[in-house]
């Protein structure tokens, strides 16, 4: 139940193509649902995050969709470019424990030019 | 301003060892967190320290401890080193532990022999 599942693991896009990274959970009391995007020798880094009483967020290029009644999320890169090459992880958290981030298992990004 | 960071960057141990790892938060964090990265269980809670008290923990064998000190900084000690304790450990610091976001370390990679 404290699980967040990720797909796929590994995934590779022409340059400008729109990758997507799909995650499910099945705690209902997760309310904060983060992605971080980690760089090869670099800790994690947030780079968008939504909580359940949206069903959108957009932040530049990158878009979190959250289904609610579905219990998943998936994030969107558009017009992907070889600098978002990286691995990222979506992640839940709860009110009660703020800090204790559950991450999914990551998913390997490479663009091609 | 200067991010979070961790000491020392690498760092190898014979098993049965103890190790004992540093971190330094952004200036004027009081909230950290450290996290456990491994290929196999991905990235896993350890515990959070907010204002010299530990306020989360997760599922870790008590080898696995912590302090802060009162300027905010924070050690982890790992007693009896096993082979499977070789991992990526990632500090990072919020303001006070909320939602606001988490700023990670390029983290400690401890080798276990």
């Amino acid at each position: 139940q404290q699980q967040v599942k990720q797909s796929p693991q590994s995934l590779i896009v022409q340059k400008g193509g729109i990758p997507i990274i799909n995650c499910a959970y099945e705690n209902t009391a997760f309310d904060y649902f983060p992605w971080y995007q980690q760089f090869p020798g670099k800790g994690p880094a947030l780079l968008i995050a939504i909580r359940p009483d949206v069903s959108e967020k957009k932040e530049g290029r990158f878009t979190i969709s959250f289904n609610k009644s579905a219990k998943q999320f998936s994030l969107h890169i558009m017009d992907s470019q070889p600098g978002d090459s990286a691995t990222y992880f979506c992640a839940a958290s709860m009110e009660s424990s703020a800090s204790k981030i559950i991450f999914g298992s990551g998913t390997r990004l490479s663009i091609r030019p | 301003k200067a991010g979070v960071t961790q000491t020392p960057r690498y760092l190898i141990k014979t098993r049965g060892q103890q190790v004992t790892l540093s971190c330094s938060p952004i200036s004027g964090h009081r909230s950290v967190s450290w996290y456990q990265q491994t290929p196999g269980q991905g990235l896993q809670f350890l515990f959070e320290y907010f204002s010299e008290t530990q306020r989360n923990k997760g599922n870790f064998p008590g080898r696995f401890s912590g302090r802060q000190f009162s300027n905010s900084r924070s050690e982890m000690n790992v007693s009896t080193l096993e082979l499977g304790d070789s991992a990526l450990y990632l500090c990072a610091s919020s303001l006070d532990g909320g939602r606001d976001g988490y700023t990670f370390g390029s983290g400690t990679r401890l080798t276990v022999v």
